[in-house]
């Protein structure tokens, strides 16, 4: 089974400064995505970026960008320039493809990390 | 915009109580999930089901079934409510195949059930 594993509960950072959060997962396939999705207080899962596993290059969104480590199995999301609106819990998560799991495309999420903003 | 609703934003019922969590999305999708999130858990899948009629269990099924009788909706039932499952439910949606984002998730914006 594959398990996907935020290692901090909590982070905080000061506002317009970098943040890393880290992400480890297990699988033994080799084509699968991996997501980043941000839950703010309004409880809305907004999903921030997604990276494919076939695809070297690491995905970026604006100030969000990913380092993902494939071997090492690693996704970790850095946030530059961190403003007041990127207070949230962030989750990592993990599905297989579709071409492999045919009706099987469920996400499997971590813990989370909650990130503070410090003004 | 796709919307993925949930019926009730908070819920109180009472232990043995049949809940009836329900999921409407508009944006035709095949896929529908319900997640538990807990803190320090993170969001567990309890049931999912990529067509009509049809459901898998998820990660944690034990005392939730599940309906889905139309593609847009999709319901969770718990048949006798017990306290331990006092927690944050999460509905959502994707499609089903290889397309330009299928495989994005969307979701409702929860169901905060406490059970006394």
């Amino acid at each position: 089974a594959q398990t996907v594993t935020q290692s901090q509960p909590e982070m905080s950072v000061q506002e317009a400064e970098t943040v890393t959060l880290s992400c480890t997962y297990d699988t033994s396939e080799s084509d699968y995505y991996l997501f980043w999705y941000k839950q703010p207080p309004s409880r809305q899962m907004i999903l921030v970026i997604r990276q494919e596993a076939y695809k070297q290059q690491n995905a970026t969104e604006n100030r969000f960008s990913v380092n993902f480590q494939k071997a090492a199995k690693s996704f970790s999301l850095k946030i530059s320039d961190s403003q007041l609106g990127d207070a949230a819990m962030y989750f990592c998560a993990y599905r297989m493809s579709w071409v492999s799991n045919f009706g099987n495309e469920k996400l499997t999420f971590g813990t989370g990390t909650r990130l503070t903003i410090i003004p | 915009d796709v919307k993925v609703t949930q019926s009730s934003r908070y819920l109180v019922k009472r232990t043995g109580e049949k809940v009836f969590l329900e999921c409407v999305q508009d944006m035709d999708h095949e896929n529908m999930f319900w997640y538990r999130q807990d803190p320090g858990l993170g969001l567990r899948l309890i049931y999912f089901s990529y067509d009509v009629k049809m459901k898998e269990k998820g990660d944690i099924p034990e005392g939730y079934s599940v309906s889905r009788e139309k593609k847009e909706r999709f319901s969770l039932i718990l048949e006798s409510a017990s306290t331990n499952q006092t927690s944050m439910y999460l509905c959502a949606s994707s499609f089903r195949g290889r397309k330009s984002t299928n495989e994005k998730l969307f979701f409702g914006s929860g169901t905060q059930l406490s059970v006394l």
